[in-house]
């Protein structure tokens, strides 16, 4: 089924530790996002990738880091890990097609210790 | 700036009964506005959108939402809840002019439907 891929679904980190969440999409779109989900915060954008070769920060970057690694995959990392960091993880992609509707991965639960 | 107000962390309506999840957003030129619903340990799945056209949108599951731009509102509702409809809702909107194609999520309304 086409969709946007993410691994892994969980993880569980300690305090310093760096990894890297890996999302692919296979509908051809342009933009690609991460953001994540914190009960009573709604959804925050991290970083996106309005096309392939570009990347921008969203409203919380500090702590990531992002890759675009072509046009079907874009890569966020935790370089040091930190307990804030505790969150669901959702990528997505989006094209004109669509008008800019999202479709999302289903999540990476990531606990940091 | 963008912003998207769920002014209701929770609706709670019984088995039958119509259903209202308000909205309300900011956007400095005409917007695409868009719900989500996500169930219990799930991604986000797609509702409906307004781009264009008929202020009344209908989308999936039965659910459907008005258009309101002199009031700046996107209220999702259905005539009648089921229990199954019971999720997490998010509105969003994109400014046109924006780049990216980024969307503004507000923070969620918690719908619970009682048999």
């Amino acid at each position: 089924n086409a969709g946007v891929t993410q691994t892994p679904k969980f993880q569980v980190l300690k305090t310093g530790q760096s990894m890297t969440l890996q999302c692919a999409q296979d509908m051809n779109h342009n933009s690609m996002y991460w953001y994540r989900q914190d009960p009573g915060m709604g959804l925050r954008l991290i970083y996106y990738s309005a096309s392939e070769g570009t990347t921008d920060k969203g409203e919380v970057p500090n702590g990531y880091n992002v890759s675009r690694l072509n046009k079907r995959e874009f890569s966020l990392r935790l370089e040091s890990a930190a307990p804030s960091q505790t969150s669901v993880y959702f990528c997505a992609s989006s094209g004109p097609r669509t008008n800019y509707g999202y479709t999302f991965g289903s999540g990476t639960r990531l606990t940091v210790v | 700036a963008q912003s998207v107000a769920q002014p209701e962390d929770q609706v709670n309506v019984a088995e039958g009964n119509p259903l209202t999840v308000k909205c309300t957003y900011s956007v400095s030129g005409n917007p695409y506005l868009f719900w989500y619903v996500q169930y219990p340990n799930r991604g986000l799945q797609f509702l409906l959108k307004y781009i264009t056209g008929d202020n009344l949108v209908k989308g999936s599951y039965g659910f459907e939402a008005e258009f309101n731009k002199s009031q700046t509102s996107f209220h999702l509702k259905k005539p009648s809840a089921l229990v199954s409809d019971s999720a997490l809702y998010f509105c969003a909107v994109r400014d046109r002019g924006n780049q990216g194609g980024k969307l503004i999520f507000g923070q969620g309304t918690e719908l619970s439907v009682k048999p």
